[in-house]
């Protein structure tokens, strides 16, 4: 079985501060790892994904993540945020080559940016 | 080329009805997934449908149910609704293999079910 921990429910940064979002999993299988963000009353939208290959994953508006067998992490960076990302950002994780796959996301971090 | 399209966006419903939520994939998308949204329990997988068959079911009682047309349209079910069925409903579809294969997944704006 997956599980998939983000251990900040919030986190609040300054505008144009760097800002790190943690997410670990755990998992029998090999993984897919996802990032998603959620804008206010609205759905959600794919920052980045790591389905093999280069560890250092680069997503839209700047973010990339990496992953990190050892630690079993997939943690989110972004070097200057802007309040433009105020939103609340989902890692998830579905298996590998499983037809009965079905993807488990953390409960989630509401990044809070401010001026 | 059209997102992922949920209708209804919102609606009200009391103790005890049922409700039909509808959702109309990404064009060339088999894969259809529906998720539930809450303060409390956060985002949880609800069932996957790929070429018209259930793939996956996440763990919720036999009261929410849901069906895939053979234009991938899908439609998901819940009857006999309770307080705690109040929620944001996302449907998401993918291309390819879906979630098998780790193919994005594109979320529509979700239905915001109220059961009072």
């Amino acid at each position: 079985a997956q599980s998939v921990t983000q251990l900040d429910s919030q986190v609040p940064v300054f505008e144009e501060a760097p800002v790190e979002l943690r997410c670990n999993y755990s998992s029998s299988v090999s993984v897919y790892l996802f990032w998603y963000v959620q804008y206010p009353n609205q759905g959600l939208q794919l920052l980045l994904k790591y389905l093999s290959g280069s560890t250092l994953v680069k997503g839209i508006n700047g973010f990339e993540a990496e992953f990190n067998k050892s630690q079993t992490s997939f943690h989110l960076r972004k070097p200057s945020v802007h309040i433009s990302d105020t939103a609340e950002y989902f890692c998830a994780v579905s298996a590998l080559y499983s037809s009965a796959s079905k993807i488990i996301f953390g409960s989630g971090t509401r990044l809070s940016i401010r001026p | 080329k059209a997102g992922v399209t949920q209708t209804p966006r919102y609606l009200i419903k009391t103790r005890g009805q049922q409700v039909t939520l509808s959702c109309s994939p990404i064009s060339g998308h088999r894969s259809v997934s529906w998720y539930q949204q809450t303060p409390g329990q956060g985002l949880q997988f609800l069932f996957e449908y790929f070429s018209e068959t259930q793939r996956n079911k996440g763990n919720f009682p036999g009261r929410f149910s849901g069906r895939q047309f053979s234009n991938s349209r899908s439609e998901m079910n819940v009857s006999t609704l309770e307080l705690g069925d109040s929620a944001l409903y996302l449907c998401a579809s993918s291309s390819g293999e879906g979630l098998a294969s780790g193919n994005t997944i594109y979320f529509g704006e979700g239905s915001w079910l109220t059961v009072v």
